[in-house]
């Protein structure tokens, strides 16, 4: 099976602006989990989506908001972006709730 | 709330040495799971393992073997005979039941393995 794909890998953009990442989980897998990592927070949780819901969510402000397609393919999207949202973000695919989550090679974002 | 500690920032071994990293976690949930990846340089988060809250069965694969200890909150990873390819960061992370009825983890800072010739 293909792994875990994100797009695009790298990103650079400026303060004020939005962008969308894109996550395409492993085929069968229904669950979509987003993570940041940056050097100063390490690894947090986003969101979590199951067959196009939402279920759980971390504790980022409004402006991190995600969506999941009916074909598993989940989207993340970060508005007004801040110097402190580049990141690392990771999304990961799971199939059977506490199971092994896999992971994407990760997007990049660098905001400027 | 959940935490997992792994108080090792960085480890630098020579090849062919064994080394364990150490990683202490904190859980009020009954079940749950506890996960080791491996993050390259690439950025990737590769999957070691997963272990079950049930069963402490310590687990061998290859050079790489896991010590849980449920009496201690404990997850050790130990790999043996190390080689330079094993650089990497090495995460121990737990998994929480979110309220949406999903799974959510939560990492520890990592560790930093580096292993030279």
């Amino acid at each position: 099976k293909a792994g875990v794909t994100q797009t695009p890998r790298y990103l650079i953009k400026t303060r004020g602006q939005q962008v969308t990442l894109s996550c395409s989980p492993i085929s069968g897998h229904r669950s979509v989990s987003w993570y940041q990592q940056t050097p100063g927070q390490g690894l947090q949780f986003l969101f979590e989506y199951f067959s196009e819901t939402q279920r759980n969510k971390g504790n980022f402000p409004g402006r991190f908001s995600g969506r999941q397609f009916s074909n598993s393919r989940s989207e993340m999207n970060v508005s007004t972006l801040e110097l402190g949202d580049s990141a690392l973000y990771l999304c990961a695919s799971g199939d059977r709730g506490l199971d092994e989550q896999f992971f994407g090679p990760g997007t990049r974002l660098t905001v400027l | 709330a959940q935490k997992v500690t792994q108080a090792q920032t960085e480890i630098s071994v020579v090849e062919k040495e064994d080394v364990t990293l150490d990683c202490v976690y904190e859980t009020r949930d009954t079940t749950y799971y506890l996960f080791w990846y491996k993050q390259p340089p690439s950025g990737e988060l590769v999957f070691l393992i997963r272990r079950n809250s049930f069963d402490e069965q310590n687990e061998i694969s290859g050079r790489y073997s896991w010590n849980f200890q449920k009496s201690t909150s404990s997850f050790n990873f130990t790999i043996t005979a190390s080689q330079v390819v094993d650089s990497a960061v090495y995460f121990c992370a737990l998994s929480e039941r979110g309220t949406g009825g999903g799974n959510k983890l939560t990492f520890g800072t990592g560790t930093q393995l580096k292993v030279e010739l």
